[in-house]
């Protein structure tokens, strides 16, 4: 498709569980970013990796989180030893590294995570 | 510490009139801002914004101000449409190419 798609669309998990969510980037995009929006709050900046460079981690919570990217393309978070806080919408969004506004970025739908 | 505030959670305003968003900011290294719409089950797309070289931007029915010495930016929308009604995020960033940070969201309800 041609736009950010992002999988799962819903997971509903036990706490103490890990979680795997996955992000497809729009094509030629090399900058990928990682947010989560928990209820009632605003986009939180969790991590952003750009081409081959060392990927901006400060937004992580703790070592529970982590993020991979293939090169230019997917990218997967996991969440470890899940807690109840961890519940929100993790949102994936994509730009091209030389858009002339570099802070556009395109959004997937979201992967809404309930941590029971 | 939140960078970016948008106080006010909610607003509705009747179609044809204006909408007005808020949103303040603290850091001012920020120079580039932005503002997004986000529709239930959708996630935000971009919709207009204004670096800190302009204090106006705008963009058929979409304006932003920016108001550097005050740190407080606002969207207007006028006429305002029913289609309008979503969550209107602000976000900002230091020279365009950092991550955004955004606000907390206002819901904008437009009535028919």
């Amino acid at each position: 498709g041609a736009g950010v798609s992002q999988s799962p669309s819903n997971k509903v998990t036990e706490k103490g569980k890990d979680v795997e969510l996955r992000c497809d980037p729009i094509s030629g995009h090399t900058a990928l970013y990682w947010y989560r929006q928990r209820l009632g709050q605003g986009l939180e900046f969790l991590i952003y990796f750009q081409g081959n460079s060392a990927p901006d981690k400060s937004g992580l919570p703790s070592d529970r989180f982590s993020a991979e990217r293939t090169g230019e393309s997917v990218s997967t978070l996991t969440i470890q030893r899940t807690q109840q806080e961890d519940s929100a919408v993790y949102l994936c969004a994509s730009s091209a590294r030389l858009a002339p506004k570099a802070g556009e970025l395109f959004f997937g739908e979201g992967s809404r995570l309930t941590v029971l | 510490d939140q960078q970016v505030k948008q106080n006010s959670p909610s607003l509705s305003v009747q179609e044809g009139r204006i909408s007005i968003l808020n949103c303040d900011y603290t850091n001012s290294m920020f120079d580039y801002f932005l503002w997004y719409k986000k529709y239930p089950a959708e996630g935000p797309t971009f919709l207009i914004s204004i670096s800190s070289i302009k204090d106006k931007n705008e963009d058929g029915r979409f304006t932003v101000f920016l108001n550097k010495s005050a740190k407080h930016l606002s969207l207007h929308i006028v006429p305002s449409q029913p289609g309008d009604s979503a969550v209107y995020f602000c976000a900002a960033s230091v020279k365009g190419n950092t991550p955004l940070v955004f606000g907390k969201g206002t819901r904008l309800s437009v009535i028919a």
